[in-house]
């Protein structure tokens, strides 16, 4: 049992690259989420989705864009890289209006040059 | 401004000593408070807490919310190295799992 899957761990890009972080997860939750981690500044919610076809912004969006095409999965994309967006970058997910506690990945560590 | 604040934001204790921590929200939105602890990679679940005076316990850990002063805290006894970790707060603003994180307490117990 997998859990919540993210790839890269780690990348690292220049100004204005683009890429697209990736999160799975094998236990058929329909809500999944991204949170960035910054120092001093705990984890932020950046978009979240309460199932496929369904995604919404969260506290800091801008910069970022999601899709859900499948249940699974959950992709992140930076457009347009920039040094503001270096950060360690959580994928979360969990089983929807049960009010349960969500289950993390082990993150990727994103620097932008 | 709608946050959760944790404190203190960081300590150093020894083997065997207490720790409690601290975390405090707003009223609004909540519905639920959440500990985890997040050592070197991904934030696990320690507790959930939604109603307030109902103590949780895991072992050495305990968590307790207060409705009324709209706080929670997280005690650790008879701590261990292995206790070492960054301890982070959240409110659940919705019923889905959308969270609202606190910055973290990081712990160090020296031996």
């Amino acid at each position: 049992n997998a859990g919540v899957t993210q790839t890269p761990k780690f990348q690292v890009l220049k100004t204005g690259q683009s890429m697209t972080l990736q999160c799975a997860q094998d236990m058929n939750h329909e809500y999944m989420s991204w949170y960035r981690q910054d120092p001093g500044m705990g984890l932020r919610l950046i978009h979240y989705s309460v199932g496929a076809g369904i995604t919404d912004q969260g506290e800091v969006p801008n910069g970022y864009n999601v899709s859900r095409s499948t249940t699974e999965d959950f992709p992140l994309r930076l457009l347009s890289a920039a040094p503001s967006q270096t950060s360690v970058y959580f994928c979360a997910s969990g089983e929807s209006g049960r009010g349960q506690p969500q289950h993390f990945g082990d993150g990727t560590r994103l620097s932008i040059l | 401004e709608d946050k959760v604040v944790q404190s203190p934001l960081s300590l150093v204790v020894h083997e065997g000593d207490t720790v409690t921590l601290n975390c405090s929200y707003e009223v609004t939105n909540f519905r639920s408070l959440l500990w985890y602890k997040q050592e070197k990679k991904a934030p696990t679940f320690l507790f959930m807490l939604t109603s307030s005076g109902i103590e949780k316990k895991s072992g050495r850990l305990s968590s307790i919310l207060d409705k009324k002063e709209l706080s929670s805290i997280l005690n650790i006894t008879a701590t261990q190295t292995g206790d070492s970790a960054i301890y982070l707060c959240a409110k659940a603003l919705d019923s889905w799992g959308k969270l609202q994180f606190g910055a973290g307490t990081q712990v160090v117990v020296t031996p």
